[in-house]
């Protein structure tokens, strides 16, 4: 059974640093990894998504990267701004088709 | 654009009562599908359907329906209201649930309670 851990659970940092949260999973055989954002209150925002045979994906200050033999990502964001907080979350679609979540890393970017 | 809509986004229901929670999408996407999101929990797939007549289970089916009759609208029915299905529900749809899923899109989410 798919599982998918992010750790840390919740992450402060002061402005303008860099940082990267991490995704876990326990079975490599998916088709796609998928970085979502979540404010309070609101659905779920795609970020990036990184398909099985791509390493990495970018988008502005947002790096995404997929290893997938570790059963690894990690979200890259470079420089850091308050508008940044929210909960992220990764999800993995397996080959079964059905779309696993992690529990999310909630960061908070302090100005 | 729209993309994809949830109505209502609040809904307060008594035990044993039924409704049913709307979700329709705007971008010809053939997959569609509900969460529910509850603290601790994450989100958690109910059900999902991959095409117009096509329906499957997710991994918390018991206590919900749901029917795909058009490409745009994916209801899911409550049957008989449990204080344990007292949670925010996320509609969500891609250009197809197989490999080449594209990105997915989520609505704003419905907020119901259960007394």
């Amino acid at each position: 059974k798919q599982e998918v851990t992010q750790i840390p659970a919740a992450l402060s940092v002061p402005e303008g640093e860099n940082l990267v949260l991490n995704c876990s999973f326990t079975d490599s055989a998916i088709y796609n990894l998928q970085w979502f954002r979540q404010d309070p209150g609101k659905g779920l925002t795609s970020l990036l998504l990184i398909q099985s045979s791509q390493r990495e994906q970018t988008s502005g200050r947002l790096n995404a990267s997929l290893d997938k033999s570790s059963g690894r990502s990690t979200l890259y964001i470079a420089a850091s701004q308050p508008g940044d907080s929210a909960t992220y979350l990764c999800a993995v679609k397996n080959q079964g088709g059905k779309l696993i979540f992690g529990q999310g890393t909630e960061l908070s970017v302090k100005p | 654009n729209a993309g994809v809509t949830q109505t209502p986004k609040f809904q307060v229901l008594k035990t044993g009562q039924s409704m049913t929670l709307q979700c329709a999408q705007d971008m010809n996407h053939e997959y569609m599908s509900w969460y529910r999101q509850d603290p601790g929990m994450g989100l958690r797939l109910i059900h999902y359907s991959v095409g117009a007549g096509i329906t499957d289970q997710g991994e918390v089916p018991n206590g919900y329906n749901v029917s795909r009759s058009t490409t745009e609208d994916f209801p899911l029915r409550l049957l008989s209201a449990a204080p344990s299905q007292t949670s925010v529900y996320f509609c969500a749809s891609s250009y197809s649930g197989g490999a080449n899923t594209g990105e997915l899109f989520f609505g704003e989410g419905s907020r119901l309670t259960v007394l």
